[in-house]
């Protein structure tokens, strides 16, 4: 089956500093994937759109100058916490569609910032 | 926007005992339906979906979910849980042509031996 790398999958950083995000469509190409946010016990929070060769879209309420999105290629996008603050702590999330049909998730970062 | 609704967060039950969980959603027009689960420690899989056609769908795993439009609903069961059936799972929708996936809060299912 289709699978989705994301990269890392565990990373703790200083407040301040900033944190990449890697999401990789392994067997196919994705001119879209998703962005998500997951908070303990608690749904799959949509942060953006990301498309290849082109803008991000944001949700509302999600900061685009500090969530980073870079679609270089049709199978890696990036996400960049900039300058990360303790309540940037998260489960960040990934997904690319297939086909325009079946969404494909990665494994999560869990993301600390100390 | 879509929204979806996923209720009793937690549930508890033993082996060979059936699983329903509950799913509705809110949105006027024409739908897409998922159920993903969420193993420990692994990511999201899909176990089943529901684009058209017959509104019992079959998924991996002796899943099985059906869609009933008049009641909005998407209900996920399954006759008889393993131990390994210990999973968060989440509802998911999108309208027709458009790829914005909305989730539920999630199930979080523990089946003890």
């Amino acid at each position: 089956g289709a699978v989705v790398s994301q990269h890392p999958s565990r990373v703790i950083c200083k407040s301040g500093t900033s944190v990449k995000i890697e999401c990789r469509s392994l067997d196919f190409q994705a001119t879209t994937m998703f962005w998500y946010r997951q908070f303990p016990k608690q749904s799959l929070m949509l942060m953006a759109t990301s498309n290849e060769g082109s803008k991000a879209t944001y949700e509302q309420g999600v900061e685009k100058d500090k969530f980073l999105i870079n679609h270089a290629s049709l199978t890696l996008s990036t996400l960049t916490v900039t300058s990360a603050h303790p309540e940037d702590s998260s489960f960040y999330i990934c997904s690319a569609i297939r086909a325009n049909t079946e969404a494909f998730f990665g494994q999560g970062t869990r993301l600390t910032v100390v | 926007a879509q929204s979806v609704s996923q209720h009793n967060h937690h549930v508890i039950l033993s082996e060979a005992a059936s699983l329903e969980l509950g799913c509705n959603y809110s949105y006027g027009g024409t739908v897409n339906l998922f159920w993903y689960v969420q193993y420990p420690g692994q990511h999201l899989q899909l176990l089943l979906k529901y684009f058209s056609g017959d509104p019992l769908v079959k998924g991996i795993k002796g899943f099985e979910a059906e869609f009933i439009k008049s009641k909005f609903s998407f209900n996920l069961r399954k006759p008889s849980v393993q131990w390994s059936d210990t999973a968060e799972y989440f509802c998911a929708v999108n309208a027709k042509g458009n790829n914005r996936l909305a989730f539920g809060k999630g199930n979080q299912v523990v089946v003890i031996p």
